[in-house]
């Protein structure tokens, strides 16, 4: 079984500052890591992945995450927020498997003021 | 590509009353996956489809629950019976392929409200 652990559940931020949101995660097995955003009344968008390789990931908007294997952590960070940003923040494991099924943390709500 | 459409935006139902959601995905997709997403969590898995054949429902799909995907395309979600607890943001989400290569898009959900 898989799971995945979001301390914050807020974090405030203004804007033009650095931020960083906390994910961890469980398994007993190989995973596949994801950070989703959502914003107000909206689905799921994809912001980065990791499936292999390096253990630094780039996504979109500038946002970047670091698998970090010793510490089951990928914590999801970026350099300089924008008041855009503010929306609930979303990391998900999957085991890989054939279902391709994720399992999500509680949410991240990121709220950028100026 | 239109993305994941879900229909209706939005519901509200008296409880005891059926409901039906749909799900039109991208359309090269065969997968196809339905979520459940209630206030302050994260979805939450509730089955799967790849083209027509539904391969996994998770244990929070009461009998109350059917899912299908009679053409391999559209999939629909029906709930019999409303209770409040079901009250909840549906999610559709579609892949191609099984690997985690390739990754879910979702829709904009179908928010439920059971009165």
């Amino acid at each position: 079984a898989q799971s995945v652990t979001q301390l914050d559940s807020q974090v405030p931020v203004f804007e033009e500052a650095p931020v960083e949101l906390r994910c961890n995660y469980s398994s007993s097995v190989s995973v596949y890591l994801f950070w989703y955003v959502q914003y107000p009344n909206q689905g799921l968008q994809l912001l980065l992945k990791y499936l292999s390789g390096s253990t630094l990931v780039k996504g979109i908007n500038g946002f970047e995450a670091e698998f970090n294997k010793s510490q089951t952590s990928f914590h999801l960070r970026k350099p300089s927020v924008h008041i855009s940003d503010t929306a609930e923040y979303f990391c998900a494991v999957s085991d890989g498997g054939t279902a391709s099924k994720l399992t999500f943390g509680t949410g991240t709500r990121l709220q950028v003021t100026l | 590509d239109t993305g994941v459409s879900q229909n209706p935006r939005h519901k509200i139902t008296k409880r005891g009353q059926n409901v039906t959601f749909r799900c039109d995905p991208i359309s090269e997709h065969n997968r196809l996956y339905w979520y459940r997403q209630t206030l302050g969590q994260g979805p939450e898995f509730l089955t799967y489809f790849q083209n027509e054949a539904q391969l996994e429902k998770s244990r929070l799909l009461s009998d109350r629950f059917s899912a299908e995907r009679p053409k391999g395309s559209f999939s629909t979600l029906e709930i019999q019976r409303t209770e409040q607890g079901d009250s909840a943001m549906y999610l559709c989400a579609s892949s191609l392929g099984g690997s985690s290569n390739s990754p879910l898009h979702f829709g904009n959900g179908t928010r439920l409200t059971v009165t």
